[in-house]
């Protein structure tokens, strides 16, 4: 299997521009979670998916985010409009099982820059 | 409020030392606990799963413990390497029932040769 697979790797945009974020998931995995890394505030989960439904959007920052997940093995996660405290490295991961232990499985992640 | 706290600075171990990486946590009642691995530009990577009724995980030189009267995970690495140079994440179960991990900052790790 390729793993989770995640672009762009590396987006730079100016602030008030739309960002869009895209993932695919490990085929199988019934979990699909997106979340957020920075220096200060390290891994950060924004929200979770379980097939294809979105469960807990509670770390979702503000209404500028938001996340989708149209079939089983696609999903998004658009800013607009970005702002350079957006700035930060966003993964996403599946799991088979996100409950009882589930390990999760990183994409390599999408350095995201907003000037 | 929920906290995990993993040592911020980095930790200097001599080649072939055992290393030995702390996590302790507050107003959890997690049932188990994940160690990963994170190198520089990479996501994270999975290396153990602890469970609240195990005392102690194993998997080649790596060495999981977990005191949940102490509320706290000692994670171990035996005759380190360079190659073990990294960093290391532990995450529990958020609270509420939901499924999603909550991740500590991590501890960068160094082995030096």
């Amino acid at each position: 299997d390729a793993g989770v697979i995640q672009s762009p790797r590396h987006e730079v945009t100016e602030m008030g521009q739309e960002v869009t974020l895209r993932c695919k998931p490990i085929s199988g995995h019934d979990y699909l979670f997106w979340y957020r890394q920075t220096m200060m505030r390290g891994l950060e989960l924004l929200i979770y998916f379980n097939n294809n439904v979105p469960i807990d959007d509670s770390g979702m920052p503000e209404d500028r985010f938001s996340a989708k997940m149209p079939n089983a093995s696609f999903s998004t996660l658009k800013i607009q409009p970005s702002e350079p405290r957006d700035s930060a490295v966003y993964f996403c991961a599946s799991s088979p099982d996100g409950r009882f232990g589930g390990e999760l499985f990183f994409g390599e992640g999408s350095r995201l820059t907003v000037l | 409020s929920q906290k995990i706290e993993q040592n911020s600075e980095a930790l200097n171990i001599q080649e072939g030392k055992t290393a030995t990486l702390t996590c302790n946590y507050t107003n959890y009642s997690p049932a188990y606990l994940q160690w990963y691995r994170q190198d520089p530009g990479r996501g994270p990577v999975f290396l153990l799963l602890i469970r609240e009724n195990e005392k102690e995980k194993r998997k080649e030189r790596l060495k999981v413990t977990f005191d949940t009267t102490l509320k706290q995970s000692l994670f171990h690495i035996t005759a380190s390497q360079p190659a073990d140079s990294a960093t290391y994440l532990c995450a529990l179960l958020s609270g509420g029932g939901a499924d999603g991990l909550t991740f500590g900052k991590g501890t960068h790790l160094i082995i030096q040769p």
